[in-house]
């Protein structure tokens, strides 16, 4: 079936440290890739998106490349603020019947302290 | 420009009462999904409207869940009776067409606890 694998949270990390989370997933066919973001209080919002192999999404310092090759999209940013303390989801589309449809994985919480 | 709106915000009843959610999307936007977000777990789509049409329920538990989307606009979410293993965010959102590609838009979520 179709799915996103995320790593497990919370990550804690300091202000101004390296951000990686690890995304990849299984699909049958090829899905458009998101990163969505939830901040404490407030709905999910799409931080960055690809929609075929090779693609780099960025927003906010924050990037992600779509990678056929080792079904994966690891979100990554140079250096994290406090302000990017939020939970993160990796989510798919697929074409087709489910068109539209997002699969997510289970969400990363990340803290970052001052 | 008002994102999607969603109440209440926050629902808590005992079992085996009816509950009722209330979606408002964005204006123009002809597709609109919910979502059920469990503790620590991420969306799984319950239903997809495109206009006024379900066009993907396959995940809605239909003996106790059911939905509608009259004249293609708001859209209400209701589950008759609840048990308590309905506690959980039900997520509306919204996108302009069903693509693989278009971005959803989520509204704040109807957080649940059923007692």
């Amino acid at each position: 079936g179709n799915s996103v694998t995320q790593m497990e949270g919370p990550v804690t990390l300091s202000e101004e440290a390296f951000l990686t989370i690890n995304c990849t997933y299984t699909a049958t066919g090829y899905p458009s890739l998101f990163w969505y973001v939830q901040y404490p209080g407030e709905g999910l919002q799409l931080l960055l998106k690809a929609t075929k192999a090779d693609d780099k999404g960025s927003n906010k310092g924050f990037e992600a490349t779509y990678r056929k090759e080792t079904t994966s999209f690891h979100l990554e940013k140079g250096s994290v603020q406090v302000s990017d303390s939020a939970v993160y989801f990796c989510a798919l589309s697929l074409y087709g019947g489910s068109q539209g449809n997002l699969i997510f994985g289970k969400g990363t919480k990340l803290s970052v302290k001052p | 420009e008002a994102g999607v709106v969603q109440s209440p915000r926050y629902k808590i009843i005992e079992k085996k009462q009816p509950v009722a959610f209330w979606c408002n999307p964005i204006s123009g936007h002809n597709t609109l999904y919910w979502y059920l977000q469990n503790l620590g777990q991420g969306p799984e789509l319950l239903i997809r409207y495109e206009n006024e049409e379900a066009v993907d329920d396959s995940q809605l538990p239909k003996d106790r869940f059911s939905a509608e989307r009259l004249k293609g606009v708001d859209s209400t979410l209701k589950i008759q009776p609840a048990e308590l293993g309905d506690s959980a965010v039900y997520l509306c959102a919204s996108s302009l067409v069903a693509t693989s590609y278009n971005e959803q838009f989520f509204g704040p979520g109807t957080r649940l606890t059923v007692l």
